[in-house]
């Protein structure tokens, strides 16, 4: 079965510092992975994914993660935290064959310090 | 452009009450649509998925029931609440173009207190 783990419920940074969350999966096989944010009472955006082509992915709102294979990683970094940023983010997988679900993380609450 | 919707958005419901909550999006068709409940703490938990009218898989056993009476409406009952039920529900569409890297799109979620 494939999972995600997220080290860190919760991480504050400092405005203008580096943001660096988290995320290792389990699989099998070479899983395609996902990064979403969620901002309070809001449905979840996609930030970012991973589907086995550069290892290397951009996302939205200045977001990048790397695809580490030797490391089962997925981290998702900033160079510059911005106030906006403060939300929740979570990390997903799905198996890179016929499979219809996403398994989460338990996310990461991102605190930015002014 | 495709939407998604959800309502209620907030929601207080009694023990024992029943539960309906309705999802429906515009601008596709044919969409597989997902209900996800996200407990304090606990991440997002997938409760069920379709990939058609009348046709629901359920990921855990549980007090609630879904159903697809049409193309883009996604329904989560339950007849009896209970505490335990408490939660965000959240669903999600996703385009059947039968490539994996198709991305889940999001509501903007229920917030549903048992008391």
């Amino acid at each position: 079965a494939q999972s995600v783990t997220q080290l860190g419920s919760h991480v504050s940074v400092s405005e203008g510092a580096l943001v660096l969350l988290r995320c290792n999966y389990s699989s099998s096989v070479p899983p395609y992975l996902f990064w979403y944010v969620q901002y309070p009472n809001q449905g979840l955006q996609l930030l970012l994914k991973y589907t086995s082509a550069a290892t290397l992915v951009k996302g939205i709102n200045g977001f990048e993660a790397e695809f580490k294979k030797s490391e089962t990683s997925f981290h998702l970094t900033k160079p510059s935290a911005h106030m906006s940023d403060a939300a929740e983010y979570f990390c997903a997988v799905t198996p890179n064959f016929g499979n219809e679900k996403l398994t989460f993380g338990t996310g990461t609450r991102l605190t930015i310090i002014p | 452009s495709q939407t998604i919707h959800q309502w209620p958005a907030t929601l207080v419901q009694p023990v024992g009450s029943p539960l309906s909550l309705e999802c429906t999006v515009e601008g596709t068709s044919n969409p597989n649509l997902y209900w996800y409940r996200q407990a304090a703490g606990r991440g997002l938990q997938l409760l069920f998925y379709s990939v058609g009218i009348g046709q629901i898989s359920s990921e855990v056993p549980q007090n609630l029931s879904a159903s697809r009476p049409q193309d883009r409406q996604f329904i989560l009952s339950s007849k009896k609440l209970l505490l335990s039920d408490s939660g965000f529900y959240l669903c999600a569409w996703r385009e059947k173009t039968g490539a994996l890297t198709d991305t889940q799109y999001f509501g903007p979620g229920t917030r549903l207190t048992v008391l």
